[in-house]
């Protein structure tokens, strides 16, 4: 199995900030490598897909880099419906989710 | 844009089993994932029907317990999980994707179905 590993596991960050997630893949996968955001009591939500490809209805204040086995989330300008939880996840060798990285209001 | 329900809360027994169902609506049904969350943890992809090929794939944790099926008649999936414990108490997401893998994602997610296994 791939294993993913996201970095940090919690973050703080105000408002207005820029923050980056890093999520790694045990071995390479290509640009096959997703971003999901859920907030509590929700189904997560597509962000990113295909590495970098913002999916329709996402803010550009969020964007993605990334292949073989390393990859990041940005966001740019960091807006109050934005602290949540953020999953990777790859879709290389069947499904895998990363750990989750909270990102909460400091 | 697909959208999906799934079927309503259960309670179980340790040892029975659930099935969950969730029907999508206004898209096409070509792939369609189960992905499952215990409180405060993280998702764990379960397996994957994919009704064009007649095929299903599953995360090898859950192989032999767990029948993902999909009615294209219906456009409704199922996800069946046998032999539960407690530790499968969990809020089970449907979630469908665009494309086959390899390339693909997670675009539409159903509402969510709570099993508790509890005695």
């Amino acid at each position: 199995d791939i294993q993913m590993t996201q970095s940090p596991s919690s973050l703080s960050a105000s408002e207005g900030d820029r923050v980056t997630i890093t999520c790694r893949a045990s071995q390479s996968i290509s640009t096959y490598l997703n971003w999901y955001q859920q907030k509590p009591g929700k189904a997560p939500k597509l962000l990113i897909y295909d590495a970098s490809r913002l999916q329709s209805g996402v803010p550009s204040r969020f964007s993605g880099s990334g292949s073989g086995t390393d990859f990041t989330l940005t966001i740019s300008g960091l807006q109050p419906e934005d602290f949540a939880t953020y999953y990777c996840q790859q879709t290389y060798s069947l499904v895998g989710f990363g750990q989750g990285t909270k990102l909460e209001i400091k | 844009q697909v959208q999906l329900v799934q079927s309503g809360a259960e309670v179980k027994r340790p040892g029975s089993s659930v099935k969950v169902s969730c029907k999508a609506s206004g898209g096409t049904f070509s792939s369609v994932s189960w992905v499952r969350q215990a409180a405060g943890q993280g998702l764990e992809w379960m397996g994957g029907v994919y009704p064009i090929f007649g095929s299903t794939t599953y995360a090898q944790h859950f192989r032999g317990r767990v029948t993902i099926t999909a009615d294209e008649s219906t456009t409704t999936a199922y996800m069946e999980l046998s032999s539960l414990t407690s530790a499968d108490t969990a809020m089970y997401y449907c979630a469908t994707a665009p494309r086959l893998p390899p390339d693909t994602w997670f675009d539409a997610w159903g509402q969510g179905t709570l099993v508790t296994v509890s005695s």
